[in-house]
């Protein structure tokens, strides 16, 4: 079945460093979602990327889908103790209408040192 | 405005127990997700439910069960729990437009099963 490789698994960077999550899948996607975990908290939905070699910007976070739409990335400049938590690159499954039919990737969990 | 809400928070039951959780969705969203996250794992997808029909249903033992109501609220139901059933159950709802599908999820059911 469909799913999603993340890598790397675990990320610890100092405050102020970049840090980048890539996400590989076997098949085409039609598109992609991200998500940000929070530390004892509940997935928050970052965006969602749909076009081959599209490219988004949300202030330092950059998001960006492959142009075979095969993988995306995230990509944090000068990571802020805010930015700790687990980021998951997200699959919808393709159930024929289905909506809310997610699979996530097992995801990165970053951590920032002050 | 409200966003999803689960109840109860926290949950301890014994083996062989049965459970309820309940969500409440966003209000105009007539999708509910549920998701099953256990420790260190991304969420899992275990039902979804558009218009009070089940349109998707994960790899999950037939123990699982949910439903969904006329005011899109919606309960998931585990009967004869197992210690693997220990984990964060989280609900989530969207409102579909064309291609976008952001889910937002609730806080989460956390279910300890000794």
């Amino acid at each position: 079945g469909q799913q999603v490789m993340q890598i790397p698994q675990y990320q610890h960077v100092q405050e102020g460093e970049d840090f980048t999550t890539y996400c590989n899948s076997s098949t085409t996607l039609s598109n992609i979602q991200w998500y940000k975990q929070r530390p004892g908290g509940h997935p928050v939905f970052l965006i969602q990327l749909v076009k081959s070699g599209e490219v988004k910007k949300q202030k330092r976070l950059t998001f960006q889908f492959g142009e075979a739409k095969k993988n995306s990335s995230l990509h944090i400049t000068a990571t802020q103790t805010t930015d700790v938590g687990t980021y998951f690159c997200v699959l919808e499954r393709d159930y024929g209408g289905s909506q809310g039919n997610l699979i996530f990737g097992k995801g990165t969990k970053l951590s920032v040192k002050p | 405005d409200a966003g999803v809400t689960q109840s109860p928070t926290h949950l301890i039951k014994t083996r062989g127990q049965h459970v309820t959780l309940r969500c409440s969705p966003i209000s105009g969203h007539k999708s509910v997700s549920w998701y099953q996250q256990v420790l260190g794992q991304g969420p899992q997808f275990i039902f979804q439910y558009y218009e009070k029909e089940e349109r998707g249903r994960g790899n999950f033992p037939d123990r699982f069960s949910a439903r969904q109501f006329p005011n899109y609220s919606s309960e998931l139901n585990v009967n004869a729990l197992l210690l693997g059933d220990s984990a964060l159950y989280l609900c989530a709802s969207s409102l579909r437009k064309g291609s976008y599908n952001e889910q937002f999820f609730g806080p989460g059911t956390r279910l300890t099963v000794l």
